[in-house]
């Protein structure tokens, strides 16, 4: 079955950067798209981005896209996003969800990733 | 970008009852909306894709219809279980869009 793993809660400064990981596994990881989406406490969803599994075509909300990286590694069919200069308001929980190839549809996702950042 | 704007954002109702909430599009987007239930402390799932259809699993108290830009989840026969926050987003255009959400309690 369908299943995406995502790595354990970080706490980082204000200015460091993380990387958060999605290991999917029970599908063929290049026929799909991988998005990322945050939630802040008690707000709704964002959208960041997604990454191509099949060749690795990014794209980015404006708002974030100066400094977030999406990523694929096929040969773990893993996705993984890093962002730089974290912010305050960057506290959140982060959602990697499995993106049809065509439409921006997320039928898959990971448990979510808590990022804090605190000084 | 395109707005979502869901409406309301909470409702209260009885086991049992039916219950609809809107979500509308600041432009058109065809049937390109998609609805999921986020329960707390949980990722969303998916309900519903493409305004209409019921994906996998769902059971089929949950449907959703289109009327232009104004888009409908229904829930007949509530049960205890659906109390969640449902959230439409967009799939038309990029950057894809979410609404505020609608909070559903269960008297």
């Amino acid at each position: 079955q369908v299943h995406l793993m995502q790595s354990g809660p970080e706490v980082k400064m204000p200015g460091a950067s993380v990387r958060v990981s999605c290991k999917t596994s029970g599908y063929s990881f290049t026929n799909y798209g991988i998005s990322w989406v945050r939630q802040a406490p008690g707000q709704g969803l964002e959208w960041l981005g997604w990454v191509s599994g099949h060749n690795g075509f990014t794209s980015y909300a404006q708002k974030v896209q100066d400094r977030v990286i999406l990523t694929t590694d096929t040969t773990t069919d893993t996705a993984h996003m890093e962002m730089r200069n974290l912010r305050y308001e960057d506290t959140a929980v982060y959602f990697c969800a499995r993106r049809m190839r065509l439409e921006a549809r997320y039928d898959f996702w990971g448990q979510g990733t808590q990022v804090t950042v605190s000084s | 970008d395109i707005q979502m704007t869901q409406s309301p954002s909470s409702l209260s109702a009885f086991v049992g009852d039916r219950v609809s909430f809107t979500c509308r599009a600041s432009q058109s987007i065809s049937s390109s909306l998609n609805w999921y239930q986020q329960k707390p402390g949980k990722a969303p799932k998916l309900l519903i894709f493409g305004a209409s259809t019921l994906q996998s699993g769902v059971p089929p108290r949950f449907s959703g219809r289109e009327s232009g830009t104004e888009f409908t989840l229904t829930i007949t026969n509530l049960q205890r279980d659906d109390a969640a926050t449902y959230f439409c987003q967009q799939s038309y255009s990029n950057p894809p869009t979410f609404g505020q959400g609608t909070k559903v309690e269960i008297k």
